[in-house]
């Protein structure tokens, strides 16, 4: 079955410490999108890619980074420059349509980093 | 550019009992709409989308809802919940030109369903 994985489903990092979270889809999509989500915040977008070796800042990129080398796979570093990197973070993947987006985004199942 | 208004953050609802979550958009050119379903520590499934065609759209679950061009609405409704329906729920909004494929996502509604 086609879907997008996400891996570790938790992780725990020490202050100072980057950590990187992975993504790999088996879809086919064009476009990968990493978002982070805190209570009520709703899902804010960190960075997007939609062709390989390309990729741009969301809403909230500053103390990430990220590589698309290959069509598949999305990592999602969090240095230690991000000073609250304690969240849940989501990976998404959609294909490249002309006239918008009607498939949607497929969704990860999700990496909850903490702290320690 | 697309916004998304959920303006219910919470809605508690006993079971069985139907429920209605407002979504409200705003854009200068058509767009396509869409309601996701999110489980505690999970991603987001997709529940149901309007592309075009009748305004009632149907979707997993019992889940339905209804495109308002006129109100620039999409509220989803379920006429009887269940226990199981207790997740967050997020509407979001896709440009037919000019979004370049992205989505616009709402804050979410968070749906609690009580005994």
């Amino acid at each position: 079955d086609g879907g997008i994985t996400q891996s570790p489903k938790y992780l725990f990092r020490k202050e100072g410490q980057n950590v990187t979270l992975s993504c790999e889809q088996n879809l086919n999509h064009d476009a990968m999108y990493w978002y982070r989500q805190d209570p009520g915040q709703g899902l804010r977008l960190i960075y997007y890619s939609q062709i390989v070796n390309d990729f741009q800042k969301g809403d909230i990129a500053e103390g990430y980074s990220v590589s698309r080398e290959k069509k598949e796979s999305f990592p999602l570093t969090v240095t230690s420059a991000q000073k609250n990197p304690t969240a849940f973070y989501l990976c998404a993947s959609s294909p490249i349509l002309t006239g918008g987006s009607s498939e949607g985004y497929t969704f990860g199942s999700g990496t909850r980093l903490t702290v320690v | 550019a697309q916004s998304v208004t959920q303006l219910d953050s919470q809605v508690p609802v006993f079971e069985e009992a139907p429920v209605e979550l407002r979504c409200n958009y705003s854009s200068s050119v058509s767009v396509y709409l869409f309601w996701y379903v999110q489980y505690p520590n999970q991603g987001l499934q997709l529940l149901l989308k309007y592309l075009s065609g009748s305004t009632l759209v149907k979707g997993i679950n019992g889940f339905e809802a209804e495109f308002n061009k006129s109100q620039t609405s999409f509220h989803l409704r379920k006429p009887s919940v269940h226990i199981s329906d207790t997740a967050e729920y997020f509407c979001a909004v896709s440009a037919l030109t000019g979004g370049g494929n992205k989505l616009t996502f709402g804050t979410g509604t968070q749906l609690k369903v009580e005994l």
